[in-house]
């Protein structure tokens, strides 16, 4: 069945580039696209960006500057670095099959 | 960015009642509007996709409607799982981007 888990550091320090990972299985991801989406603490969901089917890549502008999506199709994988984090960026991170299908999400703290 | 209005953002309600959960767009959506539920913990799951659709697996009684601008979820009677947070996620244009959420909870 279709499975996706995040991991990742759970605390980066302010100013500190993020890298998280998303595991796939049950799905290719040369035949579909995985989206990053993320939701700080008592707030609302944000996307942030996806990389589609052929390896291309779209970001949420507000984001865009800062965010990197990428993949080893070799090993099931999706990868998202952000970098300059704020505690602002303290959020539930989760990646998504298209719109269908989630994580578990990943806790991400910025603090010192 | 479209901007996408939930409400209510919070629903009390009783098992077997009959609730309405909506969603309003900044601009026309062409009914790429999605509704998720998620409990606390869990991943969010995808209850309807394309405005009114229902996902695989989920029972019968959710169902989506609306277009253009406007759009509803409708919950024919509550069941004691159901009392979760529910959102809904246009796709229609980057960026995505998704209601404030609807937490429902036991009257």
């Amino acid at each position: 069945q279709v499975q996706l888990k995040e991991s990742g550091p759970g605390l980066v320090q302010p100013s500190q580039t993020l890298s998280l990972t998303c595991t796939v299985s049950g799905f290719s991801l040369t035949s579909n696209s995985v989206s990053w989406v993320r939701q700080p603490p008592g707030k609302g969901l944000e996307w942030m960006g996806a990389i589609w089917s052929g390896g291309s890549t779209d970001y949420n502008s507000a984001l865009k500057s800062r965010l990197s999506i990428s993949r080893d199709t070799s090993k099931s994988q999706v990868f998202l670095k952000m970098n300059s984090l704020q505690t602002e960026d303290t959020a539930i991170y989760f990646c998504t099959r298209g719109s269908s299908y989630w994580g578990q999400g990943v806790m991400v703290t910025v603090s010192s | 960015d479209i901007q996408m209005t939930q409400s209510p953002s919070f629903l009390s309600a009783s098992v077997g009642d009959r609730v309405t959960i909506n969603c309003k767009a900044s601009q026309n959506i062409n009914k790429y509007l999605n509704w998720y539920q998620q409990k606390l913990g869990e991943a969010p799951k995808r209850l309807i996709y394309n405005t009114n659709n229902l996902q695989t697996g989920i029972p019968s009684r959710f169902s989506g409607s609306g277009s253009g601008t406007d759009y509803t979820l409708t919950i024919s009677s509550l069941q004691p799982e159901d009392f979760a947070t529910y959102f809904c996620l246009q796709h229609n244009s980057f960026p995505w981007t998704f209601g404030g959420g609807t937490k429902l909870e036991l009257k």
